[in-house]
């Protein structure tokens, strides 16, 4: 079965540091990735997806960039965090076509609570 | 527009009640999911739909696919049931999941 790891599940970051959140998947092969994140009293929000290594789509301009080094692992960057990257970031996964229904619930990783100070 | 839409945005229940959250999407979908989601904690995924009713103790989740329409049910609502619930959708050509803004459930003792 598959699996889907996000880390970490909490991070308290002064402003101006890196960030690195990672995110692999488990039991399946050529996923769509993404990263989505949550501000305080909104909505998921899509940061980046990608179909397939080294292939990354931003929807949003910010502070933060996105890179699959390896079919199952998705990891989102920022060189320099500033305040108003803290929220909560998501990892999700899925598949094209007619696949996708023969996986079980684990689409959506636990995702990480990050607060800039 | 969003294309999910829930509702209640807020929900406050005595315990013991049955609960009934909606959500309404515009999109075609492969799929759609119930998330839950505790004060300062991750997600938890609940039910994967495409179709019909799934019962996991005493939740419950159905969907209509001709009216684009899922719910979630709660029977027996207890105070560890507080959290947010969270419908999600995933596009039928797979490239994006669209997330509902989410119903933040209390349930007093």
């Amino acid at each position: 079965s598959q699996t889907i790891h996000q880390w970490p599940a909490t991070l308290v970051q002064p402003v101006g540091s890196p960030l690195s959140l990672e995110c692999t998947v488990e039991g399946t092969s050529n996923p769509n990735l993404y990263w989505y994140r949550q501000a305080a009293g909104r909505g998921l929000q899509l940061l980046f997806y990608s179909v397939g290594i080294g292939q990354i789509s931003s929807e949003v301009p910010q502070n933060l960039s996105a890179s699959r080094p390896q079919d199952r692992q998705f990891i989102l960057s920022s060189k320099k965090l500033l305040l108003s990257d803290s929220g909560f970031y998501l990892c999700a996964w899925s598949l094209t076509g007619t696949n996708y229904m023969r996986y079980t619930e684990a689409f959506f990783g636990q995702g990480t609570r990050l607060t800039v100070v | 527009k969003n294309e999910v839409e829930q509702s209640p945005q807020n929900l406050t229940a005595q315990e013991g009640e049955f609960i009934t959250i909606n959500c309404s999407y515009s999109v075609g979908i492969s799929a759609l999911h119930w998330l839950q989601q505790h004060p300062g904690g991750g997600i938890v995924s609940l039910f994967m739909l495409s179709s019909g009713k799934k019962k996991h103790g005493r939740l419950i989740a159905t969907i209509n696919i001709q009216e684009k329409h899922s719910s979630l049910h709660i029977t027996a609502s207890h105070p560890r049931d507080s959290a947010v619930y969270i419908c999600a959708v995933n596009e039928f050509t797979g490239n994006q999941f669209y997330f509902g803004t989410g119903t933040s459930l209390t349930v007093i003792p």
